[in-house]
């Protein structure tokens, strides 16, 4: 019933490691968007994307990169994971003027 | 630029307390500012709560009520009787249809004793 799911819900992930986050709507969405949130913080966009095959930056897009393979599916990939990028990420669809948002994704960087 | 600000928490209220949470704003690249709260429940994802679209007017949901002031470039959020339930973290946010993005505030902890 979900419309926008996120996977994992958490993952500790090592140093200089790789990680990929997963992002699916049934919203039949446009645009996707990846946010960054952390602790006491608003969240901040890293990509987003308004067609398969295409993402664009946002305003924090160093050391993420984000892939668009359908409309329905967003990753966020982490090629080389740091202890700054502990945070929880969030997915969201758009219609309109709205964003519908996922549960979010702790993310442990150790 | 752009920007949000609200009240910074935790707000701890107690039950059939009322409730205020200010928002204030700053839309320097929008031209026609939409005005939302989200709302996050422990353990799950933000959920948009009321969104109002036109200054002047006032936006309702769940006993929660918004109104879009142009002039003191503002979006409090109130309810006159909150419930332990509405224990939350709330955000305020401006956007625009136009517009692929939206600005949130950094969020405001709601903590409501029984």
């Amino acid at each position: 019933e979900a419309a926008v799911t996120q996977s994992p819900r958490s993952k500790v992930a090592v140093t200089g490691g790789k990680v990929t986050l997963s992002c699916h709507q049934t919203n039949n969405h446009d645009y996707m968007y990846w946010y960054r949130q952390d602790t006491g913080h608003g969240l901040r966009l890293i990509h987003y994307s308004y067609v398969a095959d295409s993402t664009e930056k946002g305003d924090i897009p160093d050391g993420y990169k984000a892939s668009r393979p359908s409309q329905e599916n967003f990753s966020l990939i982490l090629e080389l994971a740091s202890l700054s990028q502990t945070a929880v990420y969030f997915c969201a669809s758009r219609t309109g003027g709205s964003q519908y948002f996922g549960p979010g994704t702790r993310l442990t960087v150790l | 630029g752009d920007s949000v600000t609200q009240t910074e928490g935790p707000v701890t209220v107690s039950e059939s307390e009322s409730l205020i949470i200010n928002c204030t704003y700053s839309a320097t690249s929008i031209a026609y500012p939409n005005l939302f709260w989200y709302v996050r429940y422990p353990g799950e994802g933000l959920q948009l709560l009321l969104k109002v679209i036109t200054a002047g007017q006032k936006g309702s949901s769940r006993g929660f009520e918004a109104t879009y002031n142009k002039e003191t470039t503002s979006f409090h959020l109130q309810k006159a009787s909150v419930q332990e339930s509405d224990s939350a973290v709330y955000y305020c946010a401006l956007g625009e249809n136009s517009n692929n993005r939206i600005f949130f505030g950094d969020g405001t902890q709601l903590v409501v004793k029984p």
